[in-house]
């Protein structure tokens, strides 16, 4: 069964404080790590898709990395408006698993 | 624009009652998927389908059942509402192109709450 671990479940920052993300995974043949930012009320946006270990991407203050077995989403100088929460998901041969998401807020 | 729809966007039933949560894409996406959102339990898949006439149950599909007549749309329907499917219900369409899994795009989400 493919498994989905967030950490931490909440995390609060001032602005312009880096951090990371992490999200430990289990799965029968990885076919896609994606994460998602969701807002109160409304459905996740698509933020990336890592394919294999050792690729990265990024996308204005965030940078998602992958490894064998977790991936990190790195936030450099955050700004008030990156408060969300952020959820990881797995694709193995059947469907998407998703973890239960770290809410992330920055105050100014 | 491509948009994915839920509709519609809240609802209030009563235990027992038939109800269906309407889902449309104008993406033309082959694949499309309906999940429920809890508080402790994230995202978890119900349904999907990979194309027209094609459904596959998901992790928690007991009381749930969904048909695909046409690219654009995949009804979910709770034959018997129950209080324990209280919760806030995403759609979601994909489109594989050459074997590559591309990321799936979430409709507004519809909050149930049944009484």
């Amino acid at each position: 069964e493919d498994q989905v671990t967030q950490s931490p479940e909440a995390l609060r920052l001032q602005e312009g404080e880096s951090s990371s993300l992490n999200c430990s995974y289990t799965v029968s043949g990885l076919r896609g790590l994606f994460w998602y930012r969701q807002d109160p009320g409304k459905g996740p946006e698509f933020l990336f898709t890592l394919y294999s270990a050792g690729e990265e991407k990024e996308k204005e203050r965030l940078k998602a990395t992958l490894t064998k077995k977790e991936s990190f989403l790195h936030i450099t100088a955050p700004k008030p408006e990156d408060s969300a929460t952020y959820l990881c998901a797995v694709l193995g041969w059947r469907a998407l698993t998703f973890g239960s998401g770290t809410r992330l807020q920055v105050q100014p | 624009d491509a948009e994915i729809t839920q509709s519609p966007r809240h609802k209030i039933t009563e235990t027992g009652r038939q109800v269906t949560l309407a889902c449309h894409q104008t993406w033309n996406h082959n694949n499309m998927f309906w999940y429920r959102q809890d508080l402790g339990h994230g995202l978890r898949l119900i349904h999907y389908s990979y194309g027209v006439q094609d459904t596959n149950k998901g992790e928690v599909s007991d009381g749930y059942s969904v048909s695909r007549s046409n690219t654009e749309d995949l009804p979910l329907t709770l034959e018997s509402a129950a209080s324990s499917q209280t919760s806030v219900y995403f759609c979601a369409s994909s489109q594989t192109r050459q074997g590559v899994n591309n990321e799936q795009f979430f409709g507004p989400g519809t909050r149930l709450t049944v009484l």
